[in-house]
């Protein structure tokens, strides 16, 4: 089946530095991708739509100039959290269409932590 | 707007009885409706979905989830329930931009 791919899964950084997050999709393209934020014991708030080649649509409340995406090619979307502070720390998951299917499929997750 | 409820935080389960996992939604138009299912520090797996056709719906690990357009739920099943299933689900519904919105979970144990 299809994998959607994060990376890192695990990262741990200082206050004010900045961290990118990958999300691949392995086998399929996807011109849509999906980023969402998990708190501890709290559903998944969707933060932004990511879109080939132009620019992401961000939620009410997601500041864009925190939460930079970047979707280059039609396998790949970055997330990256530009001068990253202890309340940053969460972990996020992308999701991904499949353009041929209509499916939807998940990346494993990035869990970050800021010093 | 769409919106998905999980009325139960926490299900509590002894292994080989029955398990349900409660979800009603609020859509315009006709629903499209998901489980997912997150087990610690993992990403979202899809369990099922319904998009049309048969009431009952037929899932991964022998999840299953009736539909029922009157109650406005979606509830997921599984007939036998097993210590690995203790997990996270997730019940969402989509919107005609594709987005999926999620309920707010309901945290599964399963009792050896």
């Amino acid at each position: 089946g299809a994998v959607v791919s994060q990376h890192p899964s695990w990262v741990i950084c200082k206050s004010g530095t900045s961290v990118k997050i990958e999300c691949r999709s392995l086998d399929f393209q996807a011109t849509t991708m999906f980023w969402y934020r998990q708190f501890p014991k709290q559903s998944l708030m969707l933060m932004a739509t990511s879109n080939e080649g132009s620019k992401a649509t961000y939620e009410q409340g997601v500041e864009k100039d925190k939460f930079l995406i970047n979707h280059a090619s039609l396998t790949l979307s970055t997330l990256t959290v530009t001068s990253a502070h202890p309340e940053d720390s969460s972990f996020y998951i992308c999701s991904a269409w499949d353009i041929n299917t209509g499916e939807l499929f998940f990346g494993e997750g990035s869990r970050l932590t800021v010093l | 707007a769409q919106s998905v409820a999980q009325p139960e935080d926490q299900v509590n389960v002894a292994e080989g009885n029955p398990l349900t996992v409660k979800c009603t939604y609020s859509v315009s138009g006709n629903p499209y409706l998901f489980w997912y299912v997150q087990y610690p520090n993992r990403g979202l797996q899809f369990l099922l979905k319904y998009i049309t056709g048969d009431n009952l719906v037929k899932g991964s690990y022998g999840f299953e989830a009736e539909f029922n357009k009157s109650q406005t739920s979606f509830h997921l099943k599984k007939p036998s329930a097993l210590v690995s299933d203790s997990a996270l689900y997730f019940c969402a519904v989509r919107d005609w931009a594709n987005n999926l919105f999620f309920g707010t979970g309901t945290r599964l144990t399963v009792i050896p």
